[in-house]
């Protein structure tokens, strides 16, 4: 069965760098997501992305956030200057039909810890 | 954004015993999703209901959809310690958003 695939698996960065996180997207998906979940916590979402562009996004993902789909099939969440509340499992998340219509795919997630 | 309020937080339970978590709105929902989430693991999807009242099986698992589409609920029957793990239900902040949001989950133990 396809699989969203995250890299890497965990990172750790000093507060104030900038870290790239990776997603590879279920091949024939069209609408990809960025959901993060901070240890024991809920899940919650920071942005989506259709059409090459934002569709929506929280008030988590501020002016430090961005997201880039490079190519056909990579799309990466940027955190440009890490805080230490930014330390959370980062879940990339894809789906073949728009909201409401279709499920959405989780990858394993990145654990972000910022020191 | 749209709140759903998700009860209880914990739940111990004897393998065998059943298990209920439910889901509460204070606005009317269009649809509600249900993940679950084994320990270290990534949300999986479950079940989406869409209809007033829905009611949807999956083996062991009884999901409902109440009448007036602001509460849902998740039964397991005879629980195994393959059902370890956070239930979440999910809803969409409006009709054309592209936010799902998440219930905080019921983190199930299952004893043995």
């Amino acid at each position: 069965e396809p699989e969203v695939t995250q890299t890497p698996s965990h990172q750790v960065t000093q507060m104030g760098q900038e870290v790239i996180l990776r997603c590879v997207p279920i091949s024939n998906h069209l609408y990809f997501y960025w959901y993060r979940q901070i240890l024991g916590q809920k899940v919650e979402f920071l942005v989506s992305f259709y059409n090459n562009e934002i569709s929506e996004k929280s008030e988590i993902f501020d002016d430090q956030f961005s997201v880039e789909r490079p190519d056909g099939s990579n799309f990466t969440l940027k955190i440009r200057s890490t805080k230490l509340e930014d330390s959370a499992m980062y879940f990339c998340a894809s789906s073949s039909g728009g909201p409401h219509n279709s499920p959405l795919h989780f990858g394993n997630g990145t654990r972000l810890t910022v020191t | 954004g749209q709140q759903v309020m998700q009860i209880p937080q914990y739940q111990h339970v004897q393998e065998g015993e059943d298990f209920t978590t439910y889901c509460n709105s204070s606005t009317t929902l269009s649809n509600i999703q249900w993940y679950k989430q084994r320990p270290g693991g990534h949300p999986v999807f479950l079940i989406q209901l869409v209809k007033s009242g829905e009611v949807k099986k999956q083996k062991r698992l009884t999901f409902q959809f109440g009448e007036a589409k602001k509460n849902s609920s998740l039964h397991i029957t005879a629980t195994q310690t393959t059902d370890v793990g956070t239930y979440f239900c999910a809803a969409y902040s409006g009709a054309g958003s592209y936010q799902l949001t998440f219930g905080k989950g019921t983190k199930l133990s299952v004893i043995p």
